[in-house]
């Protein structure tokens, strides 16, 4: 089975400053990796997603993750937020194919101040 | 990007009676969806996986006489909340994969009240 840690419950960030989302992983087959962000009382958005080749993935809005196998995480991040970043975050594996279910970590809960 | 709609956006009930929510994918055909349960300011719990012309697949803990999934044609698939209590009180949100290599899209939600 495969879990998923966020390590930072929420993350209060100024306007236009960098942001860092942590995730780790831990999985004993190979896994998909995603982030999603949620804005109050809406679905899930796909920000990006690393299913193979280069480990540095570019998503929506800016956002970009790495993908790192020997600490096995995939950390979000963004040079430059804005208030509309407001949101929480959550990270997903899925094991064995990418369209298989996907299990979330506890998700991060980033607010942007001015 | 592929479209998944989820039907109600918001649903309030009294206790005791059942609730149906239904999602579709509207531009593609969905072989496999998900069901999710999310509490507030908690992640999502997979609660079952739903497949086209078979019996749904629940998660451990997940009461199947109680949460009713129907997946009935390759865009359609429902939830049925039956003899809904307070404690089913939360937001309920789908899921549907294009392919098993492809991506997975998420419905807009349901917040379920039941009073």
């Amino acid at each position: 089975a495969q879990s998923v840690t966020q390590l930072d419950s929420q993350v209060p960030v100024f306007e236009e400053a960098p942001v860092e989302l942590r995730c780790n992983y831990s999985s004993s087959v190979s896994v998909y990796l995603f982030w999603y962000v949620q804005y109050p009382n809406q679905g899930l958005q796909l920000l990006l997603k690393y299913l193979s080749g280069s480990t540095l993935v570019k998503g929506i809005n800016g956002f970009e993750a790495e993908f790192n196998k020997s600490q096995t995480s995939f950390h979000l991040r963004k040079p430059s937020v804005h208030i509309s970043d407001t949101a929480e975050y959550f990270c997903a594996v899925s094991a064995g194919a990418a369209g298989n279910k996907l299990t979330f970590g506890g998700g991060t809960r980033v607010l942007v101040k001015p | 990007g592929a479209v998944v709609s989820q039907h109600p956006s918001r649903v309030i009930c009294k206790s005791g009676t059942s609730v149906k929510i239904e999602c579709r994918s509207l531009d593609f055909q969905a072989t496999t969806m998900f069901w999710y349960r999310q509490f507030p300011k908690q992640s999502l719990m997979l609660m079952a996986t739903s497949n086209e012309g078979s019996k749904a697949t629940y998660e451990q803990g997940v009461e199947k006489d109680k949460f009713l999934i129907n997946h009935a044609s390759l865009t359609l698939s429902t939830l049925t909340v039956t003899s809904a209590h307070p404690e089913d009180s939360s937001f309920y949100i789908c899921s549907a994969r294009v392919s098993l290599s492809g991506g997975m899209f998420f419905g807009s939600g349901t917040q379920l009240s039941v009073l």
